[in-house]
């Protein structure tokens, strides 16, 4: 069975501070994908990336970074130089098997993040 | 840009009510999932449809819930006899099984139900 899970309940930093969220999976396939999803306070899940289990590739978009480590069993979110505007409740989750799965998402309990000014 | 829409977005019901939700998916997306989510937690898998096709359905998912696509397009989510338990924000997501984008799920903003 698959499973995800965020230590971190709730981190609260002072805008530019940097911030790193963990996420830890738990999975028997070979094949999988990890993602990260943002949740700001108006309730609707955005999507921010998604990995496949063969590419552990660390990833930057602007402020947002990845760090994907099989070894560990790890997929973990740095903001860097956070932002008011980054204070939501982060999501990362996990879907198993190739292109013939379901691929519905088993999600962790999420990160809430607080930037304050 | 049409996003995946719900509707409605609120929905205040007496415990023992019959409700339905309402799931637009992007165009193009032949996958279509339903989740439920509760105060504090991560969203939990309920049932998804590839096309008309209902593949899979949660434990969670009991005889008192029951979902459709029947045109492939859009879907409905039904709870009858509705429960305080049943109180929760039901999220639906859509996605394609192809291109690049393959298996990246968007989400709708959901519809809160409170069963009083």
């Amino acid at each position: 069975a698959q499973k995800v899970t965020q230590a971190q309940t709730e981190i609260s930093v002072v805008e530019k501070e940097d911030v790193t969220l963990d996420c830890v999976y738990e999975t028997r396939d070979t094949t999988y994908y990890l993602f990260w999803y943002k949740q700001p306070p108006s309730g609707e899940l955005v999507f921010l990336i998604r990995r496949n289990s063969f590419d552990e590739q660390n990833e930057i978009s602007g402020r947002y970074s990845w760090n994907f480590q099989k070894s560990t069993s790890s997929f973990n979110f740095t903001i860097t130089a956070s932002q008011v505007v980054d204070s939501a409740v982060y999501f990362c989750a996990l879907s198993e098997g190739g292109k013939a799965a379901g691929n519905k998402l088993t999600f962790g309990g999420g990160t809430r993040v607080l930037v304050k000014p | 840009d049409t996003g995946v829409s719900q509707n409605p977005r609120h929905k205040i019901t007496k415990r023992g009510q019959n409700v339905t939700f309402r799931c637009d998916p992007i165009s193009e997306h032949n996958r279509l999932y339903w989740y439920r989510q509760t105060l504090g937690q991560g969203p939990e898998f309920l049932t998804y449809f590839q096309n008309e096709a209902q593949l899979e359905k949660s434990r969670l998912l009991s005889d008192r819930f029951s979902a459709e696509r029947p045109k492939g397009s859009f879907s409905t989510l039904e709870i009858q006899r509705t429960e305080q338990g049943d109180s929760a924000m039901y999220l639906c997501a859509s996605s394609s099984t192809r291109g690049a984008s393959y298996n990246e799920q968007f989400f709708g903003p959901g519809t809160r139900l409170t069963v009083l």
